[in-house]
């Protein structure tokens, strides 16, 4: 079955660009996304890109698609200290149906 | 619009204990989902919901576990004799069945067994 991974931490200064990175297996995924939570909450939905796109900017966030790898990534600008939190990115075969999630990678911004 | 509801937000309970969880959907919403979440995981699909029609459950949902949706619009998730292994944030999410039916998620229920 698909498999979703990501690195576990990442640390930057305030200011600073983030880059958050997963990949997936099935190459079959049609919509990916990026979550984020922050301490005992649920999950915001920050971004989604469809599969048959690159790329996707949304103010401060960039996603980038590279679907021959297997790759995507969260670019944060100007990253600030309310950024810290959990990012997951999840994977979904056909809309509307169980979304597979990576473990999260916890992004820590200092001042 | 005032997203996805859960209820209660917090449980304490002993083992062996039967313990009911509310999620309501955002309202013109027709898809809702389950996922549970243990600490240091992403979020892992337990049983969605087409309206009523409950279309798909996952392995991890036990014998112990039964959810309904009977009216298509709030669910609910109940766990028979919980055990410690139960412990974990239970997270609802609800999606439109059109466009990239996107999932929104609800603040959770986090359940500790004793």
């Amino acid at each position: 079955g698909e498999d979703v991974e990501q690195s576990l931490f990442l640390s930057v200064r305030e200011g600073d660009s983030s880059v958050i990175n997963c990949t997936y297996t099935d190459s079959s995924s049609t919509y990916l996304y990026w979550y984020k939570q922050e301490p005992g909450a649920g999950l915001q939905l920050l971004t989604y890109i469809f599969s048959n796109m690159d790329m996707k900017q949304d103010q401060r966030l960039t996603v980038l698609l590279n679907k021959k790898d297997k790759h995507l990534s969260l670019r944060i600008a100007d990253t600030q200290t309310g950024d810290s939190a959990i990012y997951f990115c999840a994977s979904v075969l056909q809309a509307g149906t169980a979304l597979i999630f990576g473990k999260g990678t916890t992004l820590s911004v200092s001042s | 619009d005032t997203g996805v509801s859960q209820d209660p937000r917090h449980k304490i309970t002993k083992r062996g204990q039967n313990v009911t969880f509310r999620c309501d959907p955002i309202s013109e919403h027709n898809r809702l989902y389950w996922y549970r979440q243990t600490l240091g995981q992403g979020p892992e699909f337990l049983t969605y919901f087409q309206n009523e029609a409950q279309l798909e459950k996952s392995r991890l949902l036990s014998d112990r576990f039964s959810a309904e949706r009977p009216k298509g619009s709030f669910s609910t998730l109940e766990i028979q004799r919980t055990e410690q292994g139960d412990s974990a944030m239970y997270l609802c999410a609800s999606s439109l069945d059109r466009g990239p039916e996107t999932q929104y998620f609800g603040p959770g229920t986090r359940l500790l067994v004793l």
